[in-house]
Formats: C-alpha cells, structure tokens, sequence
C-alpha cells in the first residue's frame, strides 16, 4: 500500500522569498511516479510538477523544483522567488503504473504574504 | 481542447434522495477517475475506468454509490440514498493513453441536509 504524508498543514511566506513545502511517502513498489498538484481556492487542481522514481536528477519546472530523497523517501517542494498567484492548497501524491490511482497527502495551506 | 468538464457544479439535496454527477474528459483520454474530497483533506480514490471497463473501486464506494462509463466517453457517479457523511467535492480526472499525468476537473459540491 502506499501512503502520503504532508506535516505541515500551513505555511507562510513573503513575496519574492523562497518557501520549501514537505512530503514524505511509503511504497513497496519500486516503480513509482511523484507529483505536486496545485488547487487554489474553488479552482480546480492543477500540476506542478512530477517525478520519476528511476530518475536522479530532480525535476524543475521554472519557479518549481523539487529535493527528491529515494532512500529517505522524501520528495520536497521549493518555491522560488513566491508569487501572489501561487497561494493555494498544495498536495503532494505518489502514483504507480500498477495501481494507477493517485494517493494523495493531507495538503499544506500556503499563503503569501505582499 | 475544453479540458474535463463536470457538472452539475453545486448540488443540494435532502437525506435519502439519490444524486447523479456526470464528468466528460478531455477528448480520448482513455481513462477516466473519480476521487472524494472532504473538506481540509486530500482526495481520495473512489474508482477508475480504462475506456468503458471500470477496472479498480475502492472500498470507500459503498452499495450505495454506482458509477458507469458506457460507451468510454463521459462517466456518471450515482449516489442513492444519500447521507450526511456523503457530503464532500467529487472530482473527476482522466489521462490519455500510454501517459500517467491525470488532469481534473472542476468538480461537483454535494451537500446533504
């Protein structure tokens, strides 16, 4: 089974700063895919970022990167130079090509602060 | 390309009516989600087709909720004999072939009285 853990439900950050966003994770799988989504507030949830198991380097995505730790199993977010517009409950989730289904954690609240 | 479209958007009901959501996914995106989601949590799997074949249900999808994808187009998510505790944002996702990513819907708010 595999399960998602985000400790922190919000967080807070000035604007143009960098804010780094925690996620932990088991599986049992070997082959595995990460993702960040997005979902601001009564907007639908959108992509921020993913990442293949097998795969080293961390995936970055502009402003976006990740710090994926495969051994610790740890899979972070780092928000650079923070926007307005990124305000929003961010969900990390875990997702196997066997199971399909996405198993997502609790979220983290970020708010921006101008 | 529209995107997935759900609808109805809100839906208010009484206790023990039935309610019926229908997604309509992204142009041959072959598999189609649904996920629950209750209010501070992240969602959760509720079940997924591949075209018309629903292929996993979870055990949260009680005897009371149904769901069909009849021809691998759109879906609908039935719920009958609706209870308090069924009142949550369902979300619907759907990937196209041979691809992971999953791309959402705006999902439907139900609310039982």
């Amino acid at each position: 089974a595999q399960t998602v853990t985000q400790s922190q439900p919000e967080m807070s950050v000035q604007e143009a700063e960098t804010v780094t966003l925690s996620c932990t994770y088991d599986t049992s799988e070997s082959d595995y895919y990460l993702f960040w989504y997005k979902q601001p507030p009564s907007r639908q949830m959108i992509l921020v970022i993913r990442q293949e198991a097998y795969k080293q380097q961390n995936a970055t995505e502009n402003r976006f990167s990740v710090n994926f730790q495969k051994a610790a199993k740890s899979f972070s977010l780092k928000i650079s130079d923070s926007q307005l517009g990124d305000a929003a409950m961010y969900f990390c989730a875990s997702q196997t090509p066997r199971a399909q289904k996405l198993v997502f954690g609790q979220g983290t609240r970020l708010t921006i602060n101008p | 390309d529209t995107g997935v479209s759900q609808d109805p958007r809100h839906k208010i009901t009484k206790r023990g009516q039935n309610v019926t959501f229908r997604c309509d996914p992204i142009s041959e995106h072959n598999r189609l989600y649904w996920y629950r989601q209750t209010l501070g949590q992240g969602p959760e799997f509720l079940t997924y087709f591949q075209n018309e074949a629903q292929l996993e249900k979870s055990r949260l999808l009680s005897d009371r909720f149904s769901a069909e994808r009849p021809k691998g187009s759109f879906s609908t998510l039935e719920i009958q004999r609706t209870e308090q505790g069924d009142s949550a944002m369902y979300l619907c996702a759907s990937t196209p072939p041979e691809k992971l990513v999953q791309y959402f819907g705006p999902g439907t708010r139900l609310l039982v009285l």
